[in-house]
């Protein structure tokens, strides 16, 4: 479809593994934001890309969470040495511009993480 | 640190009802907006207001933003089961990077 694809849908792993998590933005947007969703939570701000590169990334916990956007396309959320504290809904939302003019957020059905 | 806070957290009414859900701030939003939410979904956008004092209606919603622009209020009209979700409110933070501050959301159960 022509709306934000992200996989996977659903990713159950054990605690200490690696996770990458991606987005596919609707073509032509620009701007490519990350937040996490934990139940019964309003998302959280993780990270902005505008183009290639992360503008904003004071959402990020630790030093454990990156991502990359290297075409200015497709964007991956990685996790490394994960915790049972990672578990939550993880969004991806794109946009024609961002920045303080920030246009519609559409966003992706999210990436379920359950860290055991 | 931007907050925002909504109430009620959970809300279930008969189909009919009126509702209000609320959000609130200390701090100053340059814009507010409210999403709503199904299971298994991404929000999606209903309205976003800019000026203080704005009100706009969609359908049987009315959005409105405080005059100070630090709080902001949703009413539901005659709610219907269709408008079983999750609303939130959201407020551009004070970066220029157009993240957004989300609210807790208020979860709207309608029965019909």
């Amino acid at each position: 479809g022509a709306g934000v694809s992200q996989t996977p849908s659903n990713k159950v792993t054990e605690k200490g593994k690696y996770v990458e998590l991606r987005c596919d933005p609707i073509s032509g947007h620009t701007a490519l934001y990350w937040y996490r969703q934990s139940l019964g939570q309003g998302p959280e701000f993780l990270i902005y890309f505008q183009g290639t590169g992360a503008a904003d990334d004071s959402g990020l916990p630790n030093d454990r969470f990156f991502a990359v956007r290297p075409e200015g396309s497709v964007s991956t959320l990685k996790i490394q040495r994960t915790e049972r504290g990672d578990s939550a809904v993880y969004l991806c939302a794109s946009t024609t511009r961002g920045g303080r003019d920030t246009g519609e957020l559409f966003f992706g059905e999210g990436s379920r993480l359950t860290v055991l | 640190t931007q907050l925002l806070e909504q109430s009620p957290q959970f809300l279930s009414i008969q189909e009919g009802e009126n509702l209000t859900v609320y959000c609130n701030s200390s701090s100053v939003f340059s814009s507010l907006q409210w999403y709503r939410q199904e299971p298994g979904e991404g929000p999606v956008l209903l309205v976003t207001v800019v000026t203080g004092g704005e009100v706009k209606k969609l359908k049987r919603l009315t959005f409105q933003f405080g005059d100070a622009r630090k709080d902001s209020s949703l009413h539901i009209t005659a709610a219907q089961p269709g408008d079983t979700g999750l609303y939130l409110c959201a407020g551009a933070g004070s970066s220029n990077t157009g993240k957004l501050i989300f609210g807790q959301g208020t979860t709207l159960q309608v029965k019909p």
